[in-house]
Formats: C-alpha cells, structure tokens, sequence
C-alpha cells in the first residue's frame, strides 16, 4: 500500500523560512513532487525530486532521501502570497501513478 | 502555450441525476488525469489516460463513474447517478509523460443537493 504523511497546518511569519516535511511508505519509487495550491485554485508545479539530496530553486529548494522515505520543502524570505496549501505527491513504479498527500496549509503572518 | 482547459466551472445538481464534465489538455501531452479533490484533502486519482489507453482506474468508483478519452485528445468524466458524496472539485491534469510534472486545469466544483 502507500501512505504519505503531512503536518496538516502550519504557522510562519513574514521574512522567515520554513520547512514542510513529507513522509511516505510506498511499494515503488520513482520520484517526489511539491505542488502549490492556493484557495480556490489548480496545483502548480513546484519541484520533482528522483534522486537523493537537495534540489534549489530560487526561494524554494526540496530534499529528499530515499532510503528514508523522506522529502522537504524549504521555503525561505517568506512572502504574504506563500499562503497555500503545499502537496506532497509520489510516483510509484506501477503504472507511474502520482499518489497524493493531504497537503500542508501554510499560513503566512506578518 | 494554452493551458489545461475544463468546463463547467461549476455544477450544482440533486442527487441521482447525471453529470457530465470535459477536458481539453495542453497539445501534445500523452498522460491525462482526472482527480477528485474534496474540501480540505489532497487530490485523489479517479482515472489515469496514456493517450487514449486507461493506464490506472482502481479508484474510479465504476458502478457511478466513467471517463473516456476521445482520439487521445480530449476527454469526458460522467457520474450517473450522482450522490451527495459526490460534492467535491474535479481536477483535469495532462503532463508531456508519466513521469514529468502535471498541469492543472482550473476544476469544475460539483455539488450535489
């Protein structure tokens, strides 16, 4: 079977960083994704992760570690508009089905 | 570049009747997937397309629920009957391959009454 684990909310402030964490157990692995998904709207692509280590882009960078079936997302200079919903998704082996986690819901303050 | 296109937007119908919804994904792109995504929850997969071949249907409530893809192009979900769980917003995704990251369309939000 698969699991993928999220903290369901999260607080930060203006100008901070934060990490969301991603936890999985999957029968096949070929990769993580980060999706954005702002009230009311489509997930947007953030990052694909396949192979150990961190990946940079811009404010955001994603980890991952296979062998421990853990991803992140660092988000850093923290801005009102970061306030979404963040969504962990694997790609299994079987079919190359993207699995979904619940999401994280990030509230950014000032 | 066109992005993922879906209508209606939204959709409100009483239970145990039929729905129907369409998808137009970006040119070119061979995966299609239709999620259902309820208030508060991640996406969840319904049905996956590798051109006009169903690659994954296991959640696809079948007894309610079917999709097809027309010429490995566009593509249909219908719900006939529908019930009040039904409630929740249809996202249509395509992506270049399996394995490469997924664009949205916008959703079409269905509630049941």
């Amino acid at each position: 079977g698969q699991n993928i684990d999220q903290p369901t909310e999260m607080t930060a402030t203006e100008g901070a960083i934060v990490q969301i964490n991603c936890t999985y157990q999957t029968s096949g692995f070929n990769g993580l994704f980060w999706y954005q998904q702002h009230a009311g709207e489509a997930p947007t692509f953030l990052s694909y992760n396949v192979l150990d280590g961190l990946e940079e882009k811009g404010r955001f960078s994603s980890f991952l570690s296979r062998s421990k079936g853990y991803s992140y997302l660092l988000l850093k200079e923290l801005q009102m508009k970061d306030s979404a919903s963040y969504l962990c998704a694997v790609l299994n082996t079987g079919g190359f089905k993207t699995i979904f986690g619940a999401g994280t819901r990030l509230f950014v303050k000032a | 570049e066109a992005g993922v296109a879906q209508s209606p937007r939204y959709k409100i119908i009483e239970k145990r009747q039929s729905v129907a919804f369409w998808c137009n994904p970006i040119s070119g792109h061979a995966t299609l997937y239709w999620y259902q995504q309820i208030l508060g929850q991640g996406p969840k997969l319904l049905i996956q397309f590798q051109n006009n071949g169903v690659v994954d249907d296991s959640q696809l409530p079948k007894d309610r629920f079917s999709a097809e893809r027309l010429k490995g192009v566009d593509s249909t979900l219908k719900i006939q009957p529908a019930k009040l769980e039904d409630s929740a917003v249809y996202l249509c995704a395509s992506s270049l391959g399996r394995n490469t990251e997924a664009f949205f369309g916008q959703g079409t939000r269905l509630t049941v009454v």
